[in-house]
């Protein structure tokens, strides 16, 4: 079954130190991974797709098939980086998509 | 231009009370949502619709009802309101194919029964 963990629900770090925000999957077949971020008090937005392999806003994500991984990074957190973080891959109807159950970022100044 | 718009953004009502959330989406999308995110923060599928046909329908009461009338939108009936209902009721939506998959989320309805 398809399933999204993101062990940490709060992440604090101060402003400039490195984040690492963490996400594994239990997934049959060849998975496409997501980071949703939403705001405080706004919608949920995607942030970055592993298969765009971008880098948004300074964050990157690098799909680890080994340790079935998906980890959100960025090397200077910024205050605005505040926010919930929600992993998510495809469910099992079409187009369905799973979210982990989210953690949130605090950025401290 | 708002492409995924709901109303009301807040709604305050009693236990027992019927009441509906508006959803539309002018992206052109043919997969429309409803997502329900609890207190603490967990965000669950509740439902997802398909050129105006259910295709997901995730263990929700039948209390729950939702109707589109046309692609462009989804509307979410909620009879007999609980206290456990209380929550941020999102919608979205998708186009289908290779991008079927990345979600535009509308801004959400607070919902408080109380």
């Amino acid at each position: 079954a398809q399933r999204v963990t993101q062990p940490e629900k709060l992440l604090s770090v101060f402003k400039g130190a490195p984040v690492e925000l963490k996400c594994n999957y239990s997934y049959s077949g060849s998975p496409e991974l997501f980071w949703y971020v939403q705001y405080s008090r706004q919608r949920l937005q995607l942030l970055l797709r592993h298969i765009s392999r971008e880098s948004i806003k300074g964050f990157t994500a690098d799909l680890n098939k080994g340790e079935t991984s998906f980890h959100l990074k960025k090397p200077f957190a910024q205050e605005e980086d505040s926010a919930m973080y929600y992993c998510a891959l495809p469910g099992a109807g079409s187009y369905q998509l799973t979210f982990g159950k989210g953690t949130k970022l605090s950025v401290i100044p | 231009d708002t492409a995924v718009s709901q109303t009301p953004k807040y709604l305050v009502t009693q236990m027992g009370n019927d009441k509906s959330i508006k959803c539309e989406q002018n992206l052109g999308h043919d997969t429309m949502y409803w997502y329900k995110q609890d207190s603490k923060k967990f965000l669950k599928i509740m439902f997802s619709y398909n050129n105006k046909e259910l295709i997901i329908n995730e263990t929700v009461p039948n209390r729950f009802s939702p109707k589109s009338p046309d692609k462009a939108h989804l509307n979410l009936h909620i009879n007999s309101l609980e206290l456990g209902d209380s929550a941020v009721y999102f919608c979205a939506s998708s186009h289908p194919g290779l991008a079927g998959y990345e979600q535009y989320f509308g801004p959400g309805t607070r919902l408080t029964v109380t």
